[in-house]
């Protein structure tokens, strides 16, 4: 299946873990983001790879650190949890010269205690 | 700055009863408009885009750049329609604004 993947989709962790949250498209699209979706549904964008080069970093705390080995996959890391970061978190892909229609993954609901 | 509002937070129709869910917009380019849709707990799913000007699952939406709007319109409409709605906005490609801003979003709710 071609499509957005991310894992895990569920997180419960404590306040100040550390955690990570990974993403893999096989689309073969160049620009892969982050989004997060808060408790009152609302979506913004947190970051943006193009090509392994961040392009939009969303003035987000710096405990949260994307990492993109490759263009395939784009991983969010976030030190220090805190209970304002309970939110789901959409991982999405498109191809920055043809359109930006985007495909968003499953999503990761992450729930800070 | 850009920005996209959509005013209502829910809205509440019979089945069978016409649907319109408002969006407007402000952006200084040239817009990409798309309206997404979520069921419940579910992705993200691109509903439509302007510049495809197609009807997907019953449900058209046409930019109007003099009222900056997108409103989203279904003639009938059928209680799987219920979900959560978001309009967003990019620049089109080339002008480096490769990036969706969202609307607050419309929970729509067909009830039988």
């Amino acid at each position: 299946d071609t499509a957005v993947s991310q894992t895990p989709k569920y997180l419960v962790t404590q306040m100040g873990n550390d955690k990570s949250i990974k993403c893999e498209q096989n689309l073969g699209h160049d620009t892969m983001y982050w989004y997060k979706q808060d408790s009152k549904k609302f979506l913004k964008i947190m970051f943006s790879y193009n090509n392994k080069e961040l392009i939009i970093n969303e003035t987000v705390p710096n405990r949260f650190s994307p990492k993109s080995p490759d263009k395939a996959h784009l991983n969010l890391h976030i030190n220090s949890l805190e209970l304002g970061d309970s939110a789901v978190y959409f991982c999405a892909s498109s191809q920055a010269d043809r359109d930006y229609k985007t495909f968003f993954g499953p999503g990761t609901r992450l729930t800070v205690l | 700055a850009q920005r996209v509002t959509q005013p209502e937070k829910l809205l509440s129709v019979f089945k069978g009863a016409p649907v319109e869910l408002k969006c407007n917009y402000s952006y200084s380019g040239s817009p990409e408009l798309f309206w997404y849709v979520q069921y419940s707990r579910q992705r993200l799913q691109l509903l439509l885009r302007h510049i495809s000007r197609e009807s997907i699952k019953g449900f058209t939406a046409d930019l109007n750049k003099g009222e900056t709007s997108f409103h989203l319109k279904k003639p009938f409409a059928q209680e799987e329609d219920s979900a959560m709605y978001y309009c967003a906005l990019s620049g089109v490609p080339g002008t480096g604004f490769q990036k969706l801003v969202f609307g607050t979003g419309t929970r729509l709710l067909v009830s039988p």
